[in-house]
């Protein structure tokens, strides 16, 4: 089974600040990754998928990007509604999530 | 306008069986998978299993043996069985549409509690 390694588990930075999350695969995946964006008792939202391509509705600050094996979600300019947990998810063989990373506001 | 919605008991025994029913709008089980998610309380994220849109079936390994999903074309519906049911099976279960490998809509959510 491939696995996503996912981090930091925590992040917390502070408004207009450049973030990054990262997923790590076990194996190649190709450009088979998502991710989410998961608020506090709601359902998680796509935000990108084919590990760079922006979902509907998703604002532009959001990107994402691949690096080998190494899957990048950056928010370019972070503002209060980001706040969240985030999840990356490969679709190569299977699916498998990551085990999240929650921003905050510092 | 797409919507998934789950519907199913809030309650189930320890050993018993859960049944859950995902009914979808806005488009065709013959043109896309749904995929169930199940996220136990304050953890992340877990792959269920998926049912492609040719009505083929993929399960995550750790659940096969248990779990089976199903549709039914003419009502827009699909449906999660899972047998032999723990407290660790306590969760949110989310039924979701698949499209190039993403997950690009959800429903609300079915709350079940194994007691």
């Amino acid at each position: 089974d491939i696995q996503m390694t996912q981090s930091p588990a925590s992040l917390s930075a502070s408004l207009e600040e450049i973030v990054t999350i990262t997923c790590q695969a076990s194996q190649d995946i190709g450009n088979w990754l998502a991710w989410y964006q998961q608020k506090p008792g709601k359902s998680p939202q796509l935000l990108i998928y084919g590990a760079t391509s922006l979902a509907d509705g998703v604002p532009s600050r959001f990107s994402g990007s691949r690096s080998g094996t190494q899957y990048s979600l950056k928010i370019s300019r972070l503002q209060v509604e980001d706040i969240g947990i985030y999840y990356c998810q490969q679709a190569s063989s299977a699916f498998t999530f990551g085990s999240g990373t929650k921003l905050e506001i510092k | 306008q797409v919507q998934l919605k789950e519907s199913g008991p809030v309650l189930v025994q320890a050993s018993e069986t859960l049944s859950l029913t995902c009914t979808v709008s806005g488009f065709s089980l013959t043109n896309y998978g749904v995929i169930w998610v199940r996220q136990p309380p304050g953890k992340g994220l877990e792959w269920m299993g998926i049912i492609w849109r040719n009505g083929n079936t993929d399960y995550n390994s750790a659940l096969k043996s248990r779990l089976s999903i199903n549709r039914d074309t003419s009502k827009s519906q699909v449906f999660l069985k899972m047998n032999s049911l723990q407290t660790d099976d306590t969760a949110i279960y989310y039924c979701t549409r698949e499209d190039y490998g993403g997950m690009d809509a959800w429903g609300q959510g079915a709350s079940v509690t194994v007691s």
